[in-house]
């Protein structure tokens, strides 16, 4: 049980262009849904929380502009990252909180993003 | 602020081996602590947690005791196999600014050689 994907796994993209993360939790449903960015050897960096339904908090220094986040189910969040440079080049990995009050997260399997 | 310290890597330790990595904490509430762990190519995975003081979290015969009066969520092993080769991370939950959020240490690379 406390399955959550990702799509896609890996992609590539232009300078410029917008690319869309989908986060799915596959049997539960998560009130709470986080983004989390990996550098390379570094640990993870929480960019944003959202609860389905309401905006995305953002952590302090992520742009709410550029990285947007969707909860528009409690099976379902999306990541899209808008007018992509290569320094958005990152793994980015999405966790699903099941209840409100519990604090453990399951976390998906991450999507590499590499701009060019 | 909440953080988390984890003993530098990358560890390299022959199969059978014991294991240690070092875990400590700071945090102004009463934090879940948690230890994940990422294999290659893959996402975080919950390994074991502990809720409060004493605790002793414990799966594929990792364990990790909550000690709150040295701040500390060490992770043994008392003998590991090359398939625990991987990134672990420990973790604390606390609520920051009115949110329950996860802070992770720097995480710590494990190879274990045959």
């Amino acid at each position: 049980g406390a399955v959550v994907s990702q799509h896609p796994s890996r992609v590539i993209c232009k300078s410029g262009t917008s690319v869309k993360i989908e986060c799915r939790s596959l049997d539960f449903q998560a009130t709470t849904m986080f983004w989390y960015r990996q550098f390379p050897k570094k640990s993870l960096m929480l960019m944003a929380t959202s609860n389905e339904g309401s905006k995305a908090t953002y952590e302090q220094g992520v742009e709410k502009d550029k990285f947007l986040i969707n909860h528009a189910s409690l099976t379902l969040s999306t990541l899209t990252v808008t007018s992509a440079h290569p320094e958005d080049s990152s793994f980015y990995i999405c966790s699903a909180r099941q209840q409100t009050y519990t604090d453990t997260q399951y976390f998906g399997p991450g999507t590499r993003l590499t701009v060019l | 602020g909440d953080s988390v310290t984890q003993m530098e890597g990358p560890v390299t330790l022959s199969e059978e081996a014991f294991l240690t990595i070092n875990c400590t904490y700071t945090a102004t509430g009463y934090p879940s602590l948690f230890w994940y762990v990422q294999y290659p190519g893959e996402g975080l995975q919950l390994l074991l947690k502990a809720t409060k003081a004493d605790d002793k979290g414990s799966n594929k015969g990792f364990e990790a005791t909550y000690r709150k009066e040295t701040t500390s969520f060490h992770l043994e092993k008392g003998s590991v196999q090359v398939s625990d080769s991987a990134v672990y991370f420990c973790a604390l939950s606390d609520r920051i600014q009115g949110a329950q959020k996860l802070v992770f240490g720097q995480g710590t690379r494990l190879t274990i050689n045959p």
